[in-house]
């Protein structure tokens, strides 16, 4: 069974800090997904990252993918109130399986 | 517009109802899926349906009865459920197996008393 861990599971910020939440694992991943979830809402894919050290951005959010793609993580600059939300990790397999992390439930404060 | 609609978005049940559960989407995607959303753990893939056959099953309990009569629509037939089946219910689609993209509904938060 692949298991992803997601640190912290908690956070809480004010507005303008900066923080990175991470996601790990044993095994290895064809890729890596990460997902915002807003409460009442259903999870919505942010980025895919493929290649090991692979970067990705999109405005104040760096998605790295590890060398050796096990592992992963998401840095948010200057955070908002609207970052607020629950970050999931999910990890494909060659086989086409998906699996998710626990998540990292995060609150930005005004 | 989310593209993956699911009704209802809240649902209580006593153990002894039958009850059902609406997923549609519009994206013209072949693949969909229910998954189980608990507090303090990962999502979990119920079932896989992909052109209309269910190609996953994850030892779920016959109590969950999934259907699929084509592939915009999605239905999760509930019955003699038990309160530890309390969760967020949510659908999702993809363009194929490969799960490089899912799109999630809102989901269904079930209460089973």
């Amino acid at each position: 069974t692949q298991l992803l861990e997601q640190s912290p599971q908690f956070l809480s910020i004010q507005e303008g800090e900066n923080l990175t939440v991470y996601c790990n694992s044993s095994s290895v991943f064809s890729s890596l997904q990460w997902y915002r979830q807003e409460p009442g809402e259903g999870p919505v894919l942010l980025v895919t990252v493929v290649t090991g050290g692979e970067v990705k951005k999109l405005k104040r959010l760096t998605f790295q993918f590890g060398d050796a793609r096990k592992d992963s993580s998401l840095h948010i600059t200057a955070a908002q109130t609207g970052d607020t939300g629950l970050y999931l990790c999910a990890g494909e397999n060659a086989g086409n399986m998906l699996t998710f992390g626990g998540g990292t439930r995060l609150m930005v404060k005004p | 517009e989310t593209g993956v609609t699911q009704t209802p978005r809240h649902l209580v049940m006593g153990m002894t109802n039958k009850k059902s559960l609406k997923c549609e989407q519009h994206l013209g995607h072949n693949a969909m899926y229910w998954y189980k959303q608990s507090a303090k753990k990962p999502l979990e893939l119920m079932f896989v349906y992909n052109f209309k056959e269910q190609t996953e099953n994850n030892s779920v309990p016959s109590r969950f009865s999934p259907e699929c009569p084509n592939s915009s629509h999605l239905f999760l037939h509930l019955h003699t459920l038990q309160p530890e089946d309390s969760a967020l219910y949510l659908c999702a689609s993809s363009h194929g197996v490969k799960r490089e993209k899912l799109f999630f509904g809102s989901g269904t938060q079930l209460s089973v008393l």
